[in-house]
């Protein structure tokens, strides 16, 4: 089975501290995904990558950039954290030319 | 960017009921997939329908895909209680600098079923 592990369930931040989120998955998948999903608003595509060391914007990617140097381990990184970056955090990776995504357990970050 | 629309947005039935999900989209697809979120956690892909496909069964899941109508519609049939959780559908657009791709979710059916 796939597996897609996220570094923190729960993680809470001070407004301006830099964030380090990191996914990594076990299958050799080329495609990972970063996601941030907010009541109301569904699933939001931040940064997603089809290779190591590439790297592509996906629907809102300011406030956040992304590291992909080994094929398996893809992070987010939060610049200097701010309030309206509290959210849950949703990684995903996919083999090419598959269309399905799998899924980590999500990290639930909060910013005060 | 497109997205898909679930309807409804919530939906609660009882427990041996069907439930039935909709979603539209708004520009052609590639494929339509539906997936499953347990209350805080990580999302499971339940089934792919290709966009020349009508139909599709997987356990007690149903999908239907509609093109013309830009339409799909999730059916759980003898829902459990353990069917309780959001569903999402999501379209795929291609990213045709690498051949990749982009899915794009909508906002997901809360689904309860009631013992």
């Amino acid at each position: 089975d796939v597996k897609v592990t996220q570094s923190s369930r729960y993680l809470v931040k001070r407004t301006g501290e830099k964030v380090f989120l990191e996914c990594v998955q076990d299958m050799d998948h080329e495609n990972m995904f970063w996601y941030r999903q907010d009541p109301g608003l569904g699933l939001r595509l931040i940064y997603f990558s089809y290779d190591v060391k590439m790297k592509e914007k996906g629907d809102i990617p300011e406030g956040y950039s992304v590291s992909r140097e080994k094929k398996e381990r893809f992070s987010l990184i939060l610049e200097s954290a701010s309030t309206n970056q509290t959210s849950m955090y949703l990684c995903a990776s996919s083999v090419w030319p598959a269309h399905t995504q799998y899924f980590g357990p999500g990290t639930r970050l909060t910013v005060l | 960017s497109q997205q898909g629309e679930e309807d409804p947005q919530a939906l609660s039935i009882q427990e041996g009921e069907n439930a039935t999900m909709n979603c539209s989209y708004k520009t052609s697809i590639n494929n339509l997939q539906w997936y499953r979120q347990n209350s805080g956690r990580g999302l499971v892909h339940l089934i792919l329908i290709r966009s020349n496909e009508r139909e599709k069964h997987s356990g007690r899941l149903r999908v239907t895909l509609d093109t013309s109508k830009k339409s799909s519609s999730l059916l759980i049939t003898a829902s459990r209680a353990a069917d309780t959780a959001s569903y999402f559908c999501a379209t795929d657009i291609s990213y045709s600098g690498a051949g990749s791709y982009q899915l794009t979710f909508g906002k997901g059916t809360k689904l309860s079923v009631i013992p």
